[in-house]
Order: C-alpha cells, then sequence, then structure tokens
C-alpha cells in the first residue's frame, strides 16, 4: 500500500523567512510520481511541481525549490522569502506510474505567512 | 479554458435526501476520479474511471455511486445523503499513461443536516 506522511499540520512564519515544508513517502513500487500542490484559502487545488522517481535532481522554480531524496523516501519544499500569499494549505501525493494513476495524498500542512 | 468543471459549488441536503454531483472536462482526458475532502484527512478517492465506459471504487466508495456518461461527463450520486458524507468534493482527470498530474476542478461544497 502506498502512504504519504505531512508530519507538519501548520506552520507559522514571518515574511521573508524561508520554510521547509517536509513529506516523507512509503511505496513498494519501483517507479512513482510525487507531486506538490496547493490549495489557497479560495479553495482550489494548484498543482506545483511532478517529479518521476527516476529524476533526484532538485528542482528550483522562482522562490520555490524541491528536494527528492530516494534513500530516505523524502520530497521536501521549500520556499524561500516567504510571502504572505504564499498562505495555503500544501499538499503532497504519490501516484504509480502505471495502472489507475489515483493520486495518495497527505494530509497536508498549512502554512501561515505572517506580515 | 474551462478545464474541468464542477457543479453545483455548494449544497446543503437534509439527511435522506439524494443528490447527483456534475464533472465536465473538456480537456479529451481519457482518467476521471472523484475525491473527498475532510478536515485533516487529505484528499481521498471514492471513485474513478480509467476510460469511458469503465468505472471502480477508490478508498472510500461506500454511499456512493458514479457514471461515467460519455469521455467529457463523470457524475457522482449521494443515493441518501448522511451526515458522515458532508465533504468538500473534488472532480479531477487526467490524460493517462504519459505521467501528466491531474487537473482539478474547483470543488463542491456539501452539507447534509
Amino acid at each position: 500500500a502506498q502512504k504519504v506522511t505531512q508530519a507538519q499540520t501548520e506552520i507559522s512564519v514571518v515574511e521573508k523567512e524561508d520554510v521547509t515544508l517536509d513529506c516523507v513517502y512509503e511505496t513498494r513500487d519501483t517507479t512513482y510520481y510525487l507531486f506538490w500542490y496547493k490549495q489557497p484559502p479560495s479553495g482550489e487545488l494548484v498543482f506545483l511541481i511532478r517529479r518521476n522517481s527516476f529524476d533526484e535532481q532538485n528542482e528550483i522554480s522562482g522562490r520555490y525549490s524541491w528536494n527528492f531524496q530516494k534513500s530516505t523516501s523524502s520530497f521536501n519544499f521549500t520556499i524561500t522569502a516567504s510571502q504572505v500569499v504564499d498562505s495555503a494549505v500544501y499538499f503532497c501525493a504519490l501516484r504509480r506510474s502505471f495502472g489507475n494513476e489515483k493520486l495518495t495524498f497527505g494530509t497536508g500542512t498549512r502554512l501561515t505567512i505572517i506580515p | 479554458n474551462a478545464g474541468v468543471t464542477q457543479t453545483p459549488k455548494f449544497q446543503v441536503l437534509k439527511t435522506g435526501q439524494s443528490m447527483t454531483l456534475q464533472c465536465a472536462q473538456d480537456m479529451n482526458h481519457n482518467s476521471m476520479y472523484w475525491y473527498r475532502q475532510d478536515p485533516g484527512m487529505g484528499l481521498r478517492l471514492i471513485y474513478y474511471s480509467a476510460s469511458e465506459g469503465t468505472t471502480d471504487k477508490g478508498e472510500v466508495p461506500n454511499g456512493y455511486n458514479v457514471s461515467r456518461l460519455n469521455k467529457r461527463e463523470f457524475s457522482l450520486r449521494l443515493e441518501s445523503a448522511a451526515p458522515s458524507q458532508t465533504s468538500v468534493y473534488f472532480c479531477a482527470s487526467l490524460f493517462s499513461g504519459v505521467g501528466q498530474p491531474q487537473h482539478f476542478g474547483d470543488g463542491t461544497r456539501l452539507s447534509i443536516l
């Protein structure tokens, strides 16, 4: 069975601070995909990134960066110089690379950026 | 660009009433999904449809039925609503087999009194 753990239920940081959201996953598959989604207060789910299990390179997109470590089954998300607009619930999710492709979500981390 | 459209956005029902949540996508995706989101539990899969004409149970299917009406539309039905089905429901779609992310609708907030 697949499982995603986001141990940080809520995080609050002051604006401009850096913050890292943790994600640990479990799977027996040798190939899989990992995702991060953002859910702002308006409620929709916004796709942020997809990572293939074959690709362990870290990725940076503006103030966002992702650290994928297969050895520790972790896929952590860092926001640099946080802004109030980053306040949201962030979900990490896991999906098999074959079969029904359903997503297994973590329970989410609620991030609050204090101005 | 409509993407995935869910209707209605909000609904209040009484226990025992029935209701159908509608979902339509205009991206020619073959796979469609229904999830529910409850506080502190993330999103859980209710049902999915890998292609037109097929449906399968997910993690929490009890109390729900689905219909894949055609390639575009995937509806979720509550035959006899219960307070435990109070939740936010998300529909998603995907062009399967190429590793693309699922595209989500904006959700339906459903309250059962």
